[in-house]
């Protein structure tokens, strides 16, 4: 496609639900990355992959936290059992190759839980 | 640990007048790169311009230049001619060759007429 896609734009959930975050990237694009950002703050990192591998997961903040990308083109976050503090936008983004220095990022997904 | 810091939560400029946004970095790698993205109120994350460490000429994109201080681990951004569309919150990022950026706590950027 001509961006990185993400959906659904919003997300609202009630407390103890599961969540999926969906994130298609530029055609083609070897790096994904996907980010948390609370309001009025910046991005923080949660984990990215290099084709369908998943190379860092360090920033996932707890075991409710997972991703997946399993033919190296559209991942999936999942958040388990949620609960209000996962409230935030979701962004993921992509890059070329894992030696390119641009990413570039979708539009996010404002995921809120009640 | 890398960390990046901006210092100014907020800061005007009026219209056609020239700002400098601030934000140092720590790191002990030789080898990085440095990003400022723009997000407007839309909350979308616009790349503004980009610097590669290990290259001394401060990187410049039209109206948009940084100054880029290796050594001092620092890296301003300046917005010259400023119009009323680069309101916005604008993030300093520091990306390492895995391609992890890590951001800063944002700069509010408000342009007036």
């Amino acid at each position: 496609g001509a961006g990185v896609s993400q959906s659904p734009r919003y997300k609202v959930t009630k407390r103890g639900q599961d969540v999926a975050l969906r994130c298609d990237p530029i055609s083609g694009h070897v790096s994904l990355y996907w980010y948390r950002q609370a309001l009025g703050q910046g991005p923080e990192f949660l984990t990215y992959f290099n084709y369908e591998a998943q190379q860092d997961k360090s920033g996932l903040p707890n075991d409710r936290f997972s991703a997946e990308r399993p033919e190296g083109s559209i991942s999936t976050l999942t958040i388990q059992r949620t609960e209000q503090r996962d409230s935030a936008m979701y962004r993921c983004a992509s890059r070329s190759t894992a030696l390119t220095d641009t990413q570039y990022f979708g539009p996010g997904t404002r995921l809120t839980v009640l | 640990a890398q960390t990046v810091t901006q210092s100014q939560p907020e800061m005007s400029v009026q219209e056609a007048e020239t700002v400098t946004l601030s934000c140092t970095y720590d790191t002990s790698e030789n080898n990085y790169y440095l990003f400022w993205y723009k997000q407007p109120p839309s909350r979308q994350m616009i790349l503004v311009i980009r610097q590669e460490a290990y290259k001394q000429q401060n990187a410049t994109e039209n109206r948009f230049s940084v100054n880029f201080q290796k050594a001092a681990k620092s890296f301003s951004l300046k917005i010259s001619d400023s119009q009323l569309g680069d309101t916005a919150m604008y993030f300093c990022a520091f990306m390492r060759r895995t391609g992890k950026l890590i951001f800063g706590q944002g700069t509010t950027l408000q342009v007036k007429p």
